[in-house]
């Protein structure tokens, strides 16, 4: 079975600065994507960035990048220029790329902004 | 926007009584799933449907939970005999359907459940 861990269950940064969350996972899939997903207290789960396990290149949306290590099992999610509204719970996920198309969670990390 | 919706928001049951939580897809959306998500704890899959067939059930957590999905679009949730453990957010999620491909799955409110 696939799981996800995140090791760090809070995180904070300055607002403009920049924060690196962590994740690990572990699968003996070949082939499999990784989402990084971002839940605000209103409970709405979004999608912040998504990365295919077969492409070397690591995925980038606006202020957010990836580093994806597929041999060390390393998927970090990188937050530039820290705005307030980035302050939520984020997690870390893994869907294979079968038929079972259900997603596995990490137990999530708390980003809190600080103006 | 036409995005997923559930309800209740919140429900409050007293223990050992039973649920419906519902589910409203995007429209056409074949794939719709269910997770449950304990208090600072990431969602954990419960079931998913493809249509109208329950395809995989294997996260229930037991047979106190049942998921239908009659006409293949909104879906229910029930819980009998609630237990405090119950106790969660229930999320549900559904996207479109295509073989071989990713397709992102779009997340409703959630459904907070208080079991006393």
């Amino acid at each position: 079975a696939q799981t996800v861990t995140q090791s760090q269950p809070e995180m904070s940064v300055q607002e403009a600065e920049t924060v690196t969350l962590s994740c690990t996972y572990d699968t003996s899939e070949s082939d499999y994507y990784l989402f990084w997903y971002k839940q605000p207290p209103s409970r709405q789960m979004i999608l912040v960035i998504r990365q295919e396990a077969y492409k070397q290149q690591n995925a980038t949306e606006n202020r957010f990048s990836v580093n994806f290590q597929k041999a060390a099992k390393s998927f970090s999610l990188k937050i530039s220029d820290s705005q307030l509204g980035d302050a939520a719970m984020y997690f870390c996920a893994y869907r294979g790329s079968g038929s079972a198309r259900q997603l596995t969670f990490g137990s999530g990390t708390q980003l809190t902004v600080l103006p | 926007g036409a995005g997923v919706s559930q309800s209740p928001r919140y429900k409050v049951a007293k223990r050992g009584q039973d649920v419906a939580l519902r589910c409203d897809p995007i429209s056409g959306h074949v794939s719709l799933f269910w997770y449950q998500q304990a208090l600072g704890q990431g969602p954990e899959f419960l079931t998913y449907f493809q249509n109208e067939a329950q395809l995989d059930k294997s996260g229930l957590p037991s047979d106190r939970f049942f998921a239908e999905r009659p006409e293949g679009s909104v879906s229910t949730l029930k819980i009998q005999r609630t237990q405090q453990e119950d106790s969660a957010v229930y999320l549900c999620a559904s996207s479109s359907w295509t073989s071989g491909s990713y397709n992102e799955q779009f997340f409703g409110p959630g459904t907070r459940l208080t079991v006393l």
